[in-house]
């Protein structure tokens, strides 16, 4: 299996402009994550999907990020207008089952996003 | 809500033996997991401890008391390769991660 695919994996914009990221979770994964890392705030769920279903949206800061999963095999993350605050590591990350049987996420590269 | 914390830094030589703890607040409490990121990669998985106890994987072992909202990551044998960051992860309404603990082996 090819693992969690995300792209672009670097990205430089300018302040104001629309960014948009792609992941391509591990086939038969049910639950997909956005998180966010910075040196200042950690690991940060942003949100996450159950069979393409946004189930928390919580961690999401605010209006400008919006998050989508048209069909299993696709999610992206969106930032309009971006801000230069917005620059992180965003990983996409999915899990194959939630519980006790034992949760092991597995996370793509990540997307290493610039804003200036 | 949720919250977990744990040491910011460790330092240790190769060979030894290191624990990095990890304390948590967290509702609908399933299990505790630990990750390890080398500089510039993802988190790769380790370990879940679902029960009270401690499981063993190579020279890993993580440790669970529920009872004392408390955990544990044991790495043995310490080498050079170790160094990163490591990060316990509480899964119970939400997923949660720690805000990592960085581990410096030196030789």
């Amino acid at each position: 299996d090819a693992g969690v695919i995300q792209s672009p994996r670097h990205e430089v914009t300018e302040m104001g402009q629309e960014v948009t990221l792609r992941c391509k979770p591990i086939s038969g994964h049910d639950y997909l994550f956005w998180y966010r890392q910075t040196m200042m705030r950690g690991l940060e769920l942003l949100i996450y999907f159950n069979n393409n279903v946004p189930i928390d949206d919580s961690g999401m800061p605010e209006d400008r990020f919006s998050a989508k999963m048209p069909n299993a095999s696709f999610s992206t993350l969106k930032i309009q207008p971006s801000e230069p605050r917005d620059s992180a590591v965003y990983f996409c990350a999915s899990s194959p089952v939630r519980g006790l049987s034992g949760n092991t996420i597995y996370f793509g590269e990540g997307s290493w996003l610039t804003v200036v | 809500g949720q919250s977990l914390e744990q040491p910011s830094e460790v330092t240790a030589v190769e060979g030894a033996i290191v624990q990095i703890n990890c304390t948590y607040q967290t509702s609908g409490f399933y299990g505790l997991s630990w990750y390890q990121q080398h500089d510039g990669g993802a988190p790769t998985f380790l370990s879940y401890n679902a029960l009270d106890g401690l499981e063993e994987t190579g020279r890993f072992s993580s440790f669970l008391s529920r009872s004392d909202s408390y955990g544990y990551l044991l790495l043995q044998e310490l080498q050079m390769k170790d160094s990163a960051s490591y990060f316990c992860a509480g899964y119970g309404q939400n997923f949660v991660f720690g805000p990592g603990t960085r581990l410096s082996v030196l030789p």
